[in-house]
This record gives C-alpha cells, sequence and structure tokens, in this order.
C-alpha cells in the first residue's frame, strides 16, 4: 500500500514567519493529497487539499504544492500567528482507493 | 447538524475486558471509517467501510471488528482488549465514490490497564 512519509516532526517558528511541512509518497497512482490541522486535544479538520491535476492551490495564508514527478508534496503557512499552533498531517490516497494514508504528523509551534 | 459522533469520549478496560465503539454521521455519507491515533505514528486505518453493507481491513484491523449496522452508524468492537490496544480511536466518514475528504468525530481516549 501507499506509505507518506512527513517531516520534520517538530517545527518551531517566530510570529510572522513562514512555515513549510513537506512529505513524500511512494505510489504513484496516488491522486489526492490533504492536509489536516488537529489542535490539542480536537478532531483532525481539513484544511486545504490538492489534486494530482493541480501543481499548486492557495487559500488565503496557506498554500500547497505538488511534484508528480518526484513524489512530494509541502504545505506552505506564510505570516504565522499563534492560532496556527498545531499538528498538522499530510495524507494520500492511491487511485482507485477509498481511503487516506496519513503522514505522522508535524507538531508547529508559533511563538508569540 | 452534527457531523460525526462517537461515544464514549474516554473509557478505561481491564485487559481481556470488551467493548464497543459508536459511531454515527448524519451527512448521509457512503463511507465510514476507523482510525487509531499513537504517538509518533500518526492516524492509522483500523476498518472501513466503502458503502452500506460492506467492511474492509485498513492498516492495522488485528483484535478488532467493525460492524455497519446502517448507512449512518459504525462500530467498532475489541472483542479482548489488550493494552497495545491503549490509543485515542476517530470515527471518520466522506461522501465516498471518489470523493474522500474525510469528516471526523471528536475521538476516544481508551486506556488498557
Amino acid at each position: 500500500g501507499e506509505n507518506v512519509e512527513q517531516h520534520p516532526s517538530t517545527l518551531s517558528v517566530q510570529e510572522g514567519d513562514s512555515a513549510v511541512i513537506k512529505c513524500t509518497y511512494s505510489d504513484s497512482a496516488s491522486n489526492y493529497f490533504p492536509w489536516y490541522k488537529q489542535e490539542l486535544g480536537k478532531r483532525p479538520q481539513l484544511i486545504i487539499d490538492i489534486r494530482s491535476n493541480v501543481g499548486e492551490k492557495k487559500d488565503q495564508r496557506i498554500a500547497v504544492t505538488l511534484n508528480k514527478t518526484a513524489k512530494h508534496f509541502s504545505l506552505h503557512i506564510t505570516e504565522t500567528q499563534p492560532e496556527d499552533s498545531a499538528v498538522y498531517f499530510c495524507a494520500a490516497r492511491s487511485a482507485g482507493a477509498n481511503n487516506l494514508f496519513f503522514g505522522t504528523g508535524t507538531r508547529l509551534t508559533v511563538i508569540p | 447538524n452534527a457531523g460525526v459522533t462517537q461515544t464514549p469520549k474516554f473509557q478505561v478496560l481491564k485487559t481481556g475486558q470488551s467493548m464497543t465503539l459508536q459511531c454515527a454521521q448524519d451527512m448521509n455519507h457512503n463511507s465510514m471509517y476507523w482510525y487509531r491515533q499513537d504517538p509518533g505514528m500518526g492516524l492509522r486505518l483500523i476498518y472501513y467501510s466503502a458503502s452500506e453493507g460492506t467492511t474492509d481491513k485498513g492498516e492495522v484491523p488485528n483484535g478488532y471488528n467493525v460492524s455497519r449496522l446502517n448507512k449512518r452508524e459504525f462500530s467498532l468492537r475489541l472483542e479482548s482488549a489488550a493494552p497495545s490496544q491503549t490509543s485515542v480511536y476517530f470515527c471518520a466518514s466522506s461522501v465516498g465514490e471518489g470523493n474522500t475528504e474525510a469528516f471526523f468525530g471528536q475521538g476516544t481516549r481508551l486506556t488498557v490497564v
């Protein structure tokens, strides 16, 4: 099955700086790549996703890029704020599959 | 519209005891999932149900059984709990049929002593 690796496991940035989280996947047939944010003690919630026919997608301060050739995708958060502090998970879905494979998560801390 | 609702929120079991985690969604989704979340391991799929009447094993199915009771409800059963099953369990649902945006329940923190 699909194998998703995520780096770094922890990330600390100063408020206002940018944060980048990277993921790689193993199955070249994967075609859907969502990112989830999980605040402490809460449920994971979708923040942005990208499909394999698109190279980049933006939503206000967050963006995701996809490099199908290299099989990696990244989450970019600009102008970070303390409320961005959370654990972020990337995921991938293989074509024809009905479930997501998750990375191991990145704990982002934004220092005021 | 409650989304995905799980019960209970917390549970402590003794080794060997059994229990069922309940999950219900009111979004008319076709697909439902059970994940476990362990520190440093991310979210790992236990079982899923692509549609009413079907269930399939995920990455870590050993020690668990599931029942898709109807379109709304998908339960997870531990027949003989083991300390290795101490985890946070999340139920999720999605529209299915190629749309896998998953909506999660609030989680169940299970401790097996």
